[in-house]
């Protein structure tokens, strides 16, 4: 099957640090979505971008949808405490490229330090 | 604006009993989709259903696993037999259309003893 790969892993950061994460794959997607993942609940959706190039922001967060569609970042300036959890990348492949559903990276723990 | 609401939350089954997995979707949404999460795992596509129909189940096990979203009531995922390697929290997500962002319930949190 499809996969991503998500990088890193882990972050331990300060506060007030920017933090950045990547997804990037073999296939093309046509839609890359960010989510954020707190213990207990569901995948709460960030940014949603839907063309090659597309860069996004949503308040503190910044992502875009990179030229060759295989690939996808995400920015989060001037962290703050309750940006700690676990964000997850997640791509649409084009319609009969695949699942219809989503397939998502493996998740980057965000950490941060007082 | 309810959200996606999955029910029970948690749930409970010995080796060989049932598990039936429930999801409304979000008012307006007649796009539902159901993903498996195993511990420090990324969701895993299962089975996306329109009403009364299953569009894509190439994520779903071959046997035991069934799925259905009829067209009064909620989405279903029902596990028969279950085994230990069963577990896992279970999660469903809708959206208004298929390329369009799927929001998520907060899951079943399945464990088999």
């Amino acid at each position: 099957g499809q996969q991503l790969n998500q990088s890193p892993q882990s972050m331990f950061i300060q506060e007030g640090e920017d933090v950045s994460m990547n997804c990037t794959s073999s296939s093309i997607f046509n839609t890359w979505l960010w989510y954020k993942q707190d213990p207990g609940e569901g995948p709460v959706l960030l940014i949603a971008l839907y063309k090659a190039g597309e860069l996004t922001s949503n308040g503190r967060l910044t992502a875009q949808f990179g030229i060759t569609r295989k690939d996808s970042f995400l920015n989060i300036s001037a962290s703050i405490p309750s940006d700690v959890g676990i964000y997850f990348c997640a791509g649409l492949l084009p319609s009969g490229g695949g699942a219809d559903g989503l397939t998502f990276g493996k998740g980057t723990h965000l950490i941060i330090q007082p | 604006n309810a959200g996606v609401m999955q029910n029970p939350r948690h749930l409970v089954r010995r080796r060989g009993q049932e598990a039936r997995l429930r999801c409304s979707p979000m008012k307006g949404h007649s796009h539902v989709y159901w993903y498996r999460q195993l511990p420090e795992e990324g969701l895993k596509f299962m089975v996306y259903l329109q009403k009364e129909n299953i569009i894509d189940e190439s994520g779903m096990p071959k046997e035991r696993f069934s799925a259905e979203f009829p067209k009064e009531g909620p989405s279903i995922l029902r596990i028969q037999q279950v085994v230990r390697g069963d577990s896992a929290a279970y999660f469903c997500a809708s959206s208004p259309g298929q390329t369009q962002p799927q929001h998520f319930g907060d899951g079943t949190r399945l464990s088999i003893l």
